[in-house]
């Protein structure tokens, strides 16, 4: 079974800043797919960024990009230059490609605080 | 904006009352899945479907049941509810026509049982 940890519960960090939230994943798998989700206090799940496997290169998106190292099974959300609306909590998923489901696992999440 | 909806959006019920969310897609995907979400376990994969009355459980699926009887339609049922079914429930659909493609979230319903 897999599974997803995300070992800093709560972060915070200067407006204008950067700031790195870990993931750590644990698969037999080979094809699969990583995902960053960002929950404001709205409570909408938003996808942020999303990693396909067998790429090496790490996705970006905007301010926001990844550390993708598939044999540490390691796969981080760096926030450049941090804004007051990326306050949210931040969840890593992951998706088994082979699977019959197609189901995402998420790890437990990361509060983010961005401060003025 | 992946077009999804959830009914109600907030809902307080008691225990042993029966309880359907609606969940309400308009680009005809044909993957819709039900998560709930509780403090400590992010989301947790409750029912999925694969296509019209094409249905079948993932991790939680115990005192759950789902229908589809139309492709923009997925239906999540609690028929007695429990306090342990007090929760955050989203409805996801699959972008692609495949299982394994990007899911995009409604925005939720809180649920609470007294």
């Amino acid at each position: 079974a897999q599974t997803v940890t995300q070992s800093q519960p709560e972060m915070s960090v200067q407006e204008a800043e950067t700031v790195t939230l870990s993931c750590t994943y644990d698969t037999s798998e080979s094809n699969y797919y990583l995902f960053w989700y960002k929950q404001p206090p709205s409570r909408q799940m938003i996808l942020v960024i999303r990693q396909e496997a067998y790429k090496q290169q790490n996705a970006t998106e905007n301010r926001f990009s990844v550390n993708f190292q598939k044999a540490a099974k390691s796969f981080s959300l760096k926030i450049s230059d941090s804004q007051l609306g990326d306050t949210a909590m931040y969840f890593c998923a992951f998706m088994n490609r082979g699977g019959s489901q197609g189901n995402l696992i998420f790890g437990k999440g990361t509060k983010l605080s961005v401060k003025p | 904006d992946a077009g999804i909806t959830q009914s109600p959006r907030h809902k307080v019920t008691e225990t042993g009352t029966p309880v359907t969310l609606r969940c309400h897609q308009t680009e005809n995907h044909r993957y819709m899945y039900w998560y709930r979400q509780d403090p400590g376990h992010g989301l947790r994969l409750i029912h999925y479907s694969y296509g019209v009355k094409d249905t079948d459980k993932g991790e939680v699926s115990d005192g759950y049941s789902v229908s589809r009887s139309k492709t923009e339609d997925f239906l999540l049922t609690l028929e007695s509810a429990t306090s342990s079914q007090t929760s955050v429930y989203f409805c996801a659909i699959s972008e692609g026509g495949g299982y394994t493609d990007t899911q995009y979230f409604g925005p939720g319903t809180r649920l609470t049982v007294l």
